[in-house]
C-alpha cells in the first residue's frame, strides 16, 4: 500500500526565511506526486506535481519541489518565506497502475511565518 | 466559472439524524470523490466514483452513503450510524487519470450537538 510521511506536524519560520517541507513516500511502483495548501476553512488547492518527467518541479507562489528516487523524497521548498504562506501543506502520492486517480493523503504540515 | 460548489458551508445536526452535504461540479469530471479530514489526521477517503450510477467505498466508508446519479452531482449522506461525525468534509473531481490533479471545493464542517 502506498503512503505519504510529512515530518513536523508544525514548521516555524520567519519572513524571508527559506522555507522546507519535508515528505516521504512508500511506494512499490512509480508513484505520481502532489504537494497541495488549504488556507483555514478553505478547499484544498494544488501547488505542483510530479508525474515522471523533470524531477525537479516548479509550482505556483515560488514553490518548488525535487523527486528524488534514492531517499524516496520529495520535499516542498520555497527560498524566501513570505507572510501569505502561512497554510497547511499537504503531501499526496498517487499510484499510476490503479487505473484511476486516487489520492493517498500525508497528515500535513502547519507552516507558521513570524514578522 | 468552472469549479466545485459544496453546500452548506456550515452544518450543525442533532444526535440520531441523517444529514446529506451537496457537492455539484461543472468541470465535466467523471471521477468525484469524498474526504473528511480530522485535525492531525490528514485527509480520508470516504467514497469515490469513477463514472455515473457507479461508486466505490474508500477507507472509512462506515455510516456514510452517496449516490451518483448525475455525472455532476454526487451527494453524501451521513448517516446516524456515523458515531464521531463532527469533522470537515471536502469534496474533490477529476479526469479519471492518475496522473491529473483533484481539484477540491471549499468544504462543509458539519458539527453535532
Amino acid at each position: 500500500a502506498q503512503s505519504v510521511t510529512q515530518l513536523g506536524s508544525h514548521v516555524s519560520v520567519s519572513e524571508g526565511a527559506l522555507v522546507l517541507l519535508r515528505c516521504n513516500y512508500s511506494s512499490s511502483v512509480p508513484p505520481y506526486l502532489f504537494w497541495y495548501v488549504q488556507y483555514p476553512n478553505q478547499g484544498l488547492q494544488l501547488l505542483l506535481k510530479y508525474t515522471s518527467a523533470a524531477t525537479l518541479v516548479k509550482g505556483i507562489n515560488g514553490f518548488e519541489a525535487e523527486f528524488k528516487k534514492s531517499e524516496t523524497s520529495f520535499h516542498l521548498t520555497k527560498p524566501s518565506a513570505h507572510m501569505s504562506d502561512a497554510a497547511e501543506y499537504f503531501c499526496a502520492v498517487s499510484d499510476q497502475y490503479t487505473g484511476f486517480q486516487k489520492l493517498v493523503f500525508g497528515t500535513g504540515t502547519r507552516l507558521l511565518v513570524s514578522p | 466559472d468552472g469549479g466545485i460548489t459544496q453546500s452548506p458551508k456550515y452544518l450543525f445536526r442533532k444526535e440520531g439524524q441523517n444529514v446529506t452535504l451537496s457537492c455539484e461540479q461543472n468541470l465535466n469530471h467523471d471521477a468525484m470523490y469524498w474526504y473528511r479530514q480530522d485535525p492531525g489526521q490528514g485527509l480520508r477517503l470516504i467514497y469515490y466514483s469513477q463514472i455515473v450510477n457507479d461508486f466505490q467505498k474508500g477507507d472509512i466508508a462506515e455510516g456514510y452513503s452517496v449516490s451518483r446519479e448525475k455525472k455532476e452531482s454526487f451527494p453524501l449522506t451521513v448517516t446516524s450510524a456515523q458515531k464521531n461525525p463532527t469533522a470537515f468534509y471536502l469534496c474533490a473531481s477529476s479526469i479519471d487519470v492518475p496522473t491529473t490533479e483533484a481539484f477540491f471545493g471549499q468544504g462543509t464542517r458539519l458539527t453535532v450537538v
